[in-house]
């Protein structure tokens, strides 16, 4: 089972970008999917995007389009998250997860990160 | 996109009880139906994928059903370390959504 290990919490300022980092060990890397999903505090499950490395193409949720991108390290097996424009609204913990039963984005997402913090505040 | 309800959104229940969660989807999603266990300070746990089968290590008191729009989730002989709150999440189509969560609390 891979494990993936996440940066660190962050604190950023309105308008700046944050980058978060998702280190995959322990398993294949290039034709899984990685995703990206987002959780303010107390509230639901937000999917942001997804990326197949081998493919180096993302997918992302049309509310975060313009403020997100989504790329992968196959030589680091790394996978990362960065988000423009930052806002309050943004303060939330920031999960990677891979999803281990098949191709594309059909099955669950089996293996998650321990989370990243990353607060808006000015 | 797909939005995705989740009832109710909070269940008192006590150990040995058997709890149904509902989920329904604004649109046929044939069986593309994910559910996840999350306790505080964690990170969600896979429990099924295409809406029935269950994952390894799981306990096999979780089970899953439905397909099309309306999907079950039913946790049998409630255990102690069951205590948490459940969500589902579709896969047919991008963007993937989840449910509002179902919080299973002691009563």
């Amino acid at each position: 089972q891979v494990q993936l290990v996440q940066s660190g919490a962050d604190v950023k300022k309105p308008g700046s970008s944050v980058t978060v980092s998702c280190k995959a060990s322990g398993g294949a890397f290039s034709s899984f999917t990685f995703n990206w999903v987002r959780q303010a505090r107390g509230q639901g499950l937000e999917w942001l995007g997804g990326i197949i490395p081998i493919s180096g193409t993302a997918d992302y949720a049309q509310k975060f389009q313009e403020r997100v991108t989504i790329t992968a390290d196959e030589s680091t097996t790394t996978v990362y998250l960065k988000l423009n424009s930052l806002r309050s609204e943004d303060t939330a913990v920031y999960f990677c997860a891979r999803i281990d039963g098949g191709p594309g984005y059909k099955y669950g997402f089996d293996d998650w990160g321990q989370g990243t913090l990353i607060t808006v505040s000015s | 996109d797909i939005q995705m309800t989740q009832s109710p959104s909070s269940v008192p229940a006590s150990v040995g009880d058997r709890v149904t969660i509902f989920c329904r989807a604004s649109q046929d999603i044939s069986s593309w139906l994910a559910w996840y266990q999350q306790k505080p300070g964690q990170a969600p746990k896979l429990l099924i994928s295409a809406a029935s089968s269950l994952q390894s290590g799981v306990p096999p008191r979780f089970s899953g059903s439905g397909s099309g729009t309306v999907f079950t989730l039913t946790i049998s002989d409630l255990q102690p370390e069951d205590f948490a709150s459940y969500y589902c999440q579709q896969s047919n189509s991008l963007p993937l959504t989840f449910g509002g969560g179902t919080k299973v609390e002691i009563k």
